[in-house]
């Protein structure tokens, strides 16, 4: 399971208050992504880069930011403006684009009261 | 954005059954279909893969078959076993990355 690595593993913060949430990978992938899961619901995309110094919005970017300075490392930042941020959040990379195997972080749960 | 489906939402069999799950996805850009399995608390973890290119393959007790002109492929599973009990994801992946809502599947001793 090494290798894709997520901290911390529970986080709680108080509405109003932005919060990052860590990604790691000692892979040396290219692309990173990252998810959120929502009980009953399938895995959304929120962003996801192909290369150091960008990326690009998934399906629900609204709320969120990230930043990729480093290969190894592509932090997800949920600001006060995410309208729900309770939720499961899984980070991913990939050697390549999106046609090549994903390997999963173990993932944050983010409660926000 | 164009999503995939997946069904049955829960699935219940007795152990050493069959069971199937199925996705179906619009994107015809799509050419990558992987399948996840998820135990509570864990990571999903990729269990088997197919190309547009292929339309079935096998590993063990698992096999997946996809059909690119109706946009569905499927997941089998011979000979349940109760570990096999977890929630398994399908995905189309291409243009977009998109996965299915998922499946929970239950394997009764």
């Amino acid at each position: 399971d090494g290798g894709i690595t997520q901290s911390p593993k529970y986080l709680f913060r108080k509405e109003g208050q932005n919060v990052t949430l860590s990604c790691e990978q000692n892979l040396n992938h290219d692309a990173m992504y990252w998810y959120r899961q929502d009980p009953g619901q399938g895995l959304r995309l929120i962003y996801y880069s192909q290369i150091v110094n960008d990326f690009q919005k998934g399906d629900i970017a609204e709320g969120y930011s990230v930043s990729r300075e480093k290969k190894e490392s592509f932090p997800l930042t949920v600001t006060s403006a995410q309208k729900n941020p309770t939720a499961f959040y899984l980070c991913a990379s990939s050697m390549g684009g999106a046609s090549y195997e994903q390997y999963f972080g173990p993932g944050t749960r983010l409660t926000v009261t | 954005g164009e999503n995939v489906e997946q069904h049955p939402s829960t699935l219940s069999v007795q152990e050493g059954d069959s069971a199937v799950i199925k996705c179906t996805y619009s994107d015809s850009a799509s050419n990558y279909f992987p399948w996840y399995k998820q135990e509570l608390g864990k990571r999903p973890q990729l269990i088997i893969d197919i190309r547009s290119n292929v339309g079935e393959k096998k590993d063990q007790r698992i096999a997946v078959t996809l059909n690119k002109t109706a946009k569905h492929f499927s997941l089998h599973i011979t000979e349940t076993q109760p570990e096999d009990s977890a929630v398994y994801f399908c995905a189309a992946l291409g243009n977009d990355m998109r996965f299915g809502a998922g499946t929970r599947l239950t394997v009764k001793p």
